[in-house]
């Protein structure tokens, strides 16, 4: 199954932009990229998913590179109500449940 | 649009006691997954039903965990008996389109039944 690498957590100030990357090496052309956060003592709730276009949505902006290797979430004004574990995750024909690592922890500082 | 259901949100048991976990999905939606969520980490998916089927259930330690879904809405997941390592969060979420063109699909998450046992 196609693998996700993202750092344990990250830290950002708020009302400023914040960039979560995610390394998936061996994505295959079939598979979408999907991100969910979850916040603390919530279950999980979806983000954004693109599979080769960069994605804007009301909550946040998709980057994919070109070779599809890698993504990028990007927040483009944290508040304290971001501070999350965001999960990126691939979903494609073989994968086709949603298959997750231990996410980022996002930390908002005021 | 009401979300997706899940009751009781919070259960406290003794090992080897049984213990069961309901699920509302979404109207509609044909798809319904149960999972696993032990602190620190990420959920782990235990089964997926499309409509009242089982679709995927290779994940489900299915001497002690069992799951339903009547008439393909409700859930409900039961563990008998528990052991320790079993508390943990168990989600239920569920997906609109139903078959496996399942790849650019959105699931929805209840809040969770978080269950410690003793």
């Amino acid at each position: 199954d196609a693998k996700t690498t993202q750092p344990n957590s990250m830290e950002s100030n708020e009302e400023e932009p914040v960039h979560l990357p995610c390394n998936h090496s061996t994505i295959s052309g079939t598979d979408y990229i999907h991100w969910y956060r979850q916040l603390p003592s919530q279950g999980p709730e979806y983000v954004i998913h693109g599979l080769t276009s960069n994605v804007n949505n009301r909550m946040a902006s998709l980057a994919i590179a070109e070779d599809r290797k890698s993504s990028t979430l990007i927040l483009h004004r944290a508040t304290l109500r971001d501070a999350a574990v965001y999960y990126c995750i691939l979903r494609g024909d073989s994968n086709y449940q949603l298959i997750w690592g231990a996410g980022t922890k996002l930390i908002i500082k005021p | 649009e009401a979300g997706v259901a899940q009751s009781p949100r919070y259960k406290i048991i003794e090992k080897r006691q049984s213990v069961a976990f309901w699920c509302n999905p979404i109207s509609g939606h044909a798809t319904l997954y149960w999972y696993q969520q032990i602190l620190g980490q990420g959920p782990k998916l235990l089964i997926q039903f499309q409509n009242n089927g089982v679709v995927d259930d290779s994940q489900l330690p299915k001497d002690r965990f069992s799951a339903e879904r009547l008439k393909g809405v409700d859930s409900t997941l039961k563990i008998q008996p528990a052991k320790l390592e079993d508390s943990a969060v168990y989600l239920c979420a569920s997906s609109l389109r139903p078959g496996r063109i399942l790849r650019s699909d959105t699931q929805y998450f209840g809040p969770g039944t978080r269950l410690t046992v003793l």
